[in-house]
């Protein structure tokens, strides 16, 4: 299977742990994006990659969230001190950079939930 | 703010006929705008796009069409089939982000 791939699929963890997805892109997409999404909402953007370089970060993102690409391939979302409102679907999705035209593929998503 | 808007939360549609999906956006820097289809517990699956050059896209049973000047796309699907219930996102990029409408719950009843 050569799509994008994410673990673990499903965390449940106490309030004030820390916890860490990851996400493994189609192998020839340079970009790599995070989403989170809730009940009834659509996807909302976190931040993407450009190879290894962190391009954008949602303002909405918490001091509490990093992510990280090492070397460009696959990319660590790491949350520390959870809290009940983390819960939610985290998303990756990956594209090739193209001037125009980029789709973006999604993984199959990584549930949270904070108890 | 929201950028993309999906104003119909749900539609129902009888097996064989059409079914229209609605989203109007606000951003005029938005060159590109794609709808995905999704499943409960699975992420979001691409189905079809259409860049800002073009009004219309055609792909099997699915086409999307671009009214720039109205800021508004749609998705037809015809003929609707059971396996089509899902929960449709359109989007749009301005080449960077994506930015996601809300989602339409789609239900064709057999």
């Amino acid at each position: 299977d050569t799509g994008v791939s994410q673990n673990p699929r499903h965390k449940i963890t106490k309030r004030g742990q820390n916890v860490t997805f990851r996400c493994d892109p189609i192998s020839e997409h340079n970009r790599l994006y995070w989403y989170r999404q809730t009940l009834g909402q659509g996807p909302e953007f976190l931040t993407y990659f450009q190879n290894e370089a962190q391009l954008e970060k949602s303002r909405l993102l918490s001091d509490r969230f990093s992510a990280e690409r090492p070397k460009g391939s696959f990319s660590t979302l790491e949350i520390q001190r959870t809290e009940q409102g983390d819960s939610a679907m985290y998303l990756c999705a990956s594209s090739q950079a193209l001037i125009s035209g980029n789709t973006i593929y999604f993984g199959e998503g990584s549930w949270l939930t904070v108890v | 703010d929201q950028q993309v808007k999906q104003n119909s939360p749900s539609l129902s549609v009888q097996e064989g006929r059409i079914s229209i999906l609605n989203c109007d956006y606000t951003n005029s820097m938005f060159d590109y705008f794609l709808w995905y289809k999704k499943y409960p517990a699975e992420g979001p699956t691409f189905l079809i796009s259409i860049s800002s050059i073009k009004d219309k896209n055609e792909d099997g049973r699915f086409t999307v069409f671009l009214n720039k000047s109205a800021k508004h796309l749609s998705l037809h699907i015809v003929p609707s089939q059971p396996g089509d219930s899902a929960v449709y996102f359109c989007a749009a990029s301005d080449g960077n982000q994506f930015y996601f409408g809300t989602g339409t719950s789609l239900t064709v009843i057999p």
